[in-house]
């Protein structure tokens, strides 16, 4: 089975430019998360989503971020526009909605690089 | 809130020496624990979780983890380290499981000295 999947794996853009970041989830996990990982701050959660609804979405750093996820098999990450401290790595995850357990299964991440 | 701290954020051991990456949470109900590996520029992959069946969780790669009750504790360990396992390691905490938020720890690297 596939895992978790996310494009691009590298991203480098210039400051001002919009940056798109894709998901496609583990199929049949309803739950998916979106990870910011740095140096400084370790691993971040930016938003989650249930059943595609945006159930947390403090950890998103500023107006600058936002994030949709338009159906059960796909999400975006959209940072407009893109600053040099947004660098670092995202991280996409997704898991099974259910009472018990449920670990998150993690993409490869998406390193992105703002000049 | 729940909160993870994982004592120690760099760790080192000799190959063939035992791996001990300690976790402790705060929880008022004991809740779902998770270890996760971070392999060089790689996504994380759980190592083992606890949920609430036996206290001693064994993982993959040799790896296990006993939940203490009493001491707040999640500790990892492995008998013997091989160079393969240097990596980060990250203990998580979940109220539920599923669908819930994760609070991971700020993550420990483990260097295995040949």
């Amino acid at each position: 089975d596939a895992g978790v999947i996310q494009s691009p794996r590298h991203e480098v853009t210039e400051m001002g430019q919009e940056v798109t970041l894709r998901c496609k989830p583990i199929s049949g996990h309803n739950s998916l998360f979106w990870y910011r990982q740095t140096m400084m701050r370790g691993l971040e959660l930016l938003i989650y989503f249930n059943n595609n609804v945006p159930i947390d979405d403090s950890g998103m750093p500023e107006d600058r971020f936002s994030a949709k996820m338009p159906n059960a098999s796909f999400s975006t990450l959209k940072i407009q526009p893109s600053e040099p401290r947004d660098s670092a790595v995202y991280f996409c995850a997704s898991s099974l909605l259910r009472r018990e357990h449920g670990e998150q299964f993690f993409g490869p991440g998406t390193r992105l690089t703002v000049l | 809130a729940q909160s993870v701290t994982q004592l120690g954020s760099h760790v080192s051991v000799s190959e063939g020496a035992l791996v001990l990456l300690r976790c402790n949470y705060s929880s008022s109900v004991p809740p779902y624990l998770f270890w996760y590996v971070q392999y060089p520029n790689q996504g994380l992959q759980l190592l083992l979780k606890y949920t609430s069946a036996a206290t001693l969780v064994k993982g993959i790669n040799g790896f296990e983890a006993e939940f203490k009750k009493s001491e707040t504790s999640f500790h990892l360990t492995k008998p013997s380290a091989h160079m393969s396992d240097a990596a980060e390691y990250f203990c998580a905490v979940s109220p539920k499981g599923g669908g819930q938020n994760f609070v991971f720890g700020p993550g420990t690297r483990l260097s295995v000295l040949p």
